[in-house]
């Protein structure tokens, strides 16, 4: 069975400083992996997805992600964090069956002045 | 419109009462989701329907009531329903649930309060 894993519930940075939010994918076939990010009372957005063909991502809003499949993960960076990217993000897996995603539980972003 | 929308956007309902919630996509998706999101919890996935066909019932209590008319629209039907219920319920629509590497596209979503 799929399942995604998102270390940390909960991550703060300041402004301009890296953002890193972590997560790891467990499947037994290749997966397609897919950011998602929830602004307040708001649905959740597409940032970004890895479908095989290149390892590195790049997204919306200046977020990127690497597949490394060694290490089965898909962590989310943006060089230089801002006030506006205070939301909650998801990462989520494709399942082989049905296209159905099985989402992480989340990591709430917020950023400092 | 565009994208997913869904109305109404917050909704307060006693347990006795009778509600739906309705979702519209303009993607030209064949596929519509419903999710719950509550605090704290995973999203989790409720309904699936493929083309006006429902493919996916998630052990979801009968006091849910998902139609699907049409593949625009999307509704959830409520009634009689407990406190813990009381969540953020989205609506998603994808292109083909077949193909692995197509994205959902979400509604904002209703956010549901039952007293």
């Amino acid at each position: 069975a799929q399942s995604v894993t998102q270390l940390g519930s909960h991550v703060s940075v300041s402004e301009g400083a890296l953002v890193l939010l972590r997560c790891n994918y467990s499947s037994s076939v290749p997966p397609y992996l897919f950011w998602y990010v929830q602004y307040p009372n708001q649905g959740l957005q597409l940032l970004l997805k890895y479908t095989s063909a290149a390892t590195l991502v790049k997204g919306i809003n200046g977020f990127e992600a690497e597949f490394k499949k060694s290490e089965t993960s898909f962590h989310l960076t943006k060089p230089s964090a801002h006030m506006s990217d205070a939301a909650e993000y998801f990462c989520a897996v494709s399942r082989n069956q049905g296209g159905k995603l099985i989402f992480g539980q989340g990591t709430e972003l917020s950023v400092k002045p | 419109e565009t994208g997913v929308t869904q109305t109404p956007r917050h909704l307060v309902m006693g347990m006795t009462n009778k509600k739906s919630l309705k979702c519209e996509q303009h993607l030209g998706h064949n596929a519509m989701y419903w999710y719950k999101q509550s605090a704290k919890k995973p999203l989790e996935l409720m309904f699936v329907y493929n083309f006006k066909e429902q493919t996916e019932n998630n052990s979801v209590p009968s006091r849910f009531s998902p139609e699907c008319p049409n593949s625009s629209h999307l509704f959830l039907h409520l009634h009689t329903l407990q406190p813990e219920d009381s969540a953020l319920y989205l609506c998603a629509s994808s292109q083909d649930p077949s193909v692995y590497s197509y994205e959902q596209y979400f509604g904002p979503g209703t956010r549901l309060t039952v007293t």
